[in-house]
Parts: C-alpha cells; sequence; structure tokens
C-alpha cells in the first residue's frame, strides 16, 4: 500500500494561494492521487483526483511531476471558509481491492 | 440528490452494552465502507463490502465488532460488549463501480461509551 506524507499543519491569510504538497515514494503504476476535504463534525469530501500532469475544477487544482512521487493541492485565493483538514491518498480507482489509507492530514488554518 | 445518510448521530451507551449504527449509502452505489475517527485522526478503515459481501474486513479491531448489508444496499455496524475505547465518530462512505476511490461519505455517528 503507497503511503503519503503530508504537513501536519498550514496557515495562511484569507485571498492568499495555497499549496499543500504531498509525498507518496512507493506510488504504483496504476495508482491515482486523491485529496478530501474534511471540516469539523462533517465526513470527508472529495476534491480533486488526477494521475499526472495537471488537473483543474471549480475548487483547486493538482499538480503532479512526471515522476508522480509527489503531488501538490493548490487552493486559489483561499477564504476563511477553507479551513479545513485536507488528506492526501494514493490508490488504484478502478480497483475494488485498493484500500483507501487515511493518514493524519494537514490542518489548514486561513485567518483573516 | 440523497446523500449518504446515518442513523443514529450520537449515540451514548454505557460500558458492555450493544450497539448498532446505520448506513444508508446513495442509491446503485455498490461499495460501501466503514470508518471509524479519533479526535485529530484521519478515518481508519475498517471494512469495505461490495454488494453484499464483505470483501475485506482486515480493518474490524476484534470480534466485538461486525457489519451486514444483507440486501446490498443499507448496512449495519454492530458492536458488542462495548468498551471506552470505542468512544469515536463512525463514518459510512459509498462510491460506485467505476471510481472507488471517489467516496461520498455521510455526516457519522458519535458514539460515546461511559
Amino acid at each position: 500500500l503507497a503511503k503519503t506524507t503530508q504537513p501536519i499543519s498550514m496557515d495562511s491569510y484569507e485571498g492568499q494561494e495555497v499549496n499543500i504538497t504531498c509525498s507518496h515514494n512507493n506510488i504504483a503504476t496504476n495508482d491515482y492521487i486523491t485529496w478530501y476535504q474534511q471540516f469539523p463534525s462533517q465526513g470527508p469530501r472529495f476534491i480533486i483526483q488526477g494521475y499526472k500532469t495537471k488537473v483543474t475544477n471549480e475548487v483547486a487544482s493538482l499538480f503532479i511531476p512526471a515522476d508522480r512521487k509527489s503531488s501538490t493541492l493548490s487552493l486559489p485565493r483561499v477564504s476563511l471558509s477553507d479551513t479545513a483538514v485536507y488528506y492526501c491518498l494514493v490508490g488504484d480507482p478502478l480497483n475494488s481491492a485498493s484500500k483507501i489509507i487515511f493518514g493524519s492530514g494537514t490542518r489548514l488554518s486561513i485567518r483573516p | 440528490g440523497a446523500g449518504v445518510s446515518q442513523t443514529p448521530s450520537n449515540k451514548v451507551t454505557e460500558k458492555g452494552k450493544y450497539v448498532e449504527l446505520r448506513c444508508d449509502p446513495i442509491s446503485g452505489h455498490t461499495a460501501l465502507y466503514w470508518y471509524r475517527q479519533s479526535l485529530g485522526q484521519g478515518p481508519e478503515f475498517l471494512i469495505y463490502f461490495q454488494g453484499t459481501g464483505a470483501a475485506d474486513d482486515s480493518g474490524l479491531p476484534n470480534d466485538r465488532f461486525f457489519a451486514v448489508r444483507p440486501e446490498g444496499s443499507v448496512s449495519t455496524l454492530k458492536i458488542q460488549r462495548t468498551e471506552r475505547g470505542d468512544s469515536a465518530v463512525y463514518l459510512c462512505a459509498s462510491s460506485s463501480s467505476t471510481v472507488y476511490n471517489e467516496q461520498f461519505f455521510g455526516p457519522g455517528t458519535r458514539l460515546t461509551v461511559l
């Protein structure tokens, strides 16, 4: 099972761009990188998923270098409501036996 | 549309009692997962269903924990002889058979064992 490493916490200010980097040195060929967001007293929420290069949606961008041993979640112009825990995971989306392993995540705090 | 629902939202019980936690997944989702989350930690995998069968129950901590999904939809997590260490938020998630990584989570059940 590919393991991920990400910072325990990060602080930023409203309006700034926030980049959270995740290391996954043992990522397998069929693995995708997936990010989840979790607010207090709620279940995690899927944000974005990618395999290589760059993926962008209405919430975030995901940058994945050619060697795929790391990835960076980019949140543009954050607001107070982006304060949450962000989890990076790797796994094969087409393999039902590929267990999803959550680490401790990155606790992002946004200040006014 | 309707998301994943879990009942009850809160459950307080006494040590040694039996509890059942219910999960209603998104309609049509064949995969269903149970996780346990302690304060300050990420969700910890417990068990995964594909249809009616438990495809992976390696995360269940001991034989006091058991889960069923008899008709391939609603699932119930059952905990016997509860202990104070079982106190946590129990999360349920479901996903379609085409994208297992994109799981949709319910709000969780907060279990407190006194």
